[in-house]
């Protein structure tokens, strides 16, 4: 079956470097998310991608954030400077995209950042 | 304000009986999605069942079913002969709109722990 895969599972970095995570899509999948689940909370939406572009983004994805298709097949977050509380696990999700219908968003299984 | 509400204490349930997880919404919108996402200790998110706003019939998938009573917003799940594998957090989430590039809204989960 399927699946959404990431990597790498877990990401130790420090204070300020840059961090990309990855992300490999349900291959016939046309929507693209990226959520983030602070430790012991909910999990929280960052941005949406469609057709090459942004969709919608959150308050949370600011100029830090930024998302990328580099080729067929993976979707990447970057996280320019990262900071103490962008620790979290990162869920990468994508979705069918037909409207009317069900549209369920799979999701990978994280990578958790932790950023000393 | 609040999209979704899970408020339920953690839960342990005896092996074999029946759970129900409690969730209520908000929105404004006649159109919207319920989601319930199973997150083991594991750390990843798994679907689990979808209900439609304009669906005629709860959902079932399963030993998994959606009580949907949409004059209170409520969408509870209940799991039936529950197993020791069902020990997890429980998200539900909502997607306004029909689908395709919309966000979903997490509630902040209930922790569900079935003892033998």
């Amino acid at each position: 079956e399927p699946e959404v895969t990431q990597t790498p599972s877990h990401q130790v970095t420090q204070m300020g470097q840059e961090v990309i995570l990855r992300c490999v899509p349900i291959s016939n999948h046309l929507y693209f998310y990226w959520y983030r689940q602070i430790l012991g909370q909910k999990v929280e939406f960052l941005v949406s991608f469609y057709n090459n572009e942004i969709s919608e983004k959150s308050e949370i994805f600011d100029d830090q954030f930024s998302v990328e298709r580099p080729d067929g097949s993976n979707f990447t977050l970057k996280i320019r400077s990262t900071k103490l509380e962008d620790s979290a696990m990162y869920f990468c999700a994508s979705s069918e995209g037909m409207a009317g219908r069900t549209d369920t968003q799979y999701f990978g299984p994280g990578t958790r950042l932790t950023v000393l | 304000a609040q999209k979704i509400t899970q408020t339920q204490p953690g839960m342990f349930v005896q092996e074999k009986e029946a759970v129900t997880l409690d969730c209520t919404y908000d929105t404004s919108d006649p159109s919207y999605g319920l989601f319930w996402y199973k997150q083991p200790s594991s750390g990843e998110m798994i679907f689990l069942i979808y209900q439609g706003s304009y669906d005629q019939q709860n959902a079932t998938e399963g030993r998994y079913s959606l009580n949907f009573q949409k004059a209170r917003k409520s969408a509870n799940l209940v799991i039936s002969a529950s197993q020791l594998g069902d020990s997890a957090m429980y998200f539900c989430a909502m997607r306004e709109g029909r689908g395709g590039n919309n966000r979903l809204a997490f509630g902040k989960g209930n922790q569900v722990v079935v003892i033998p």
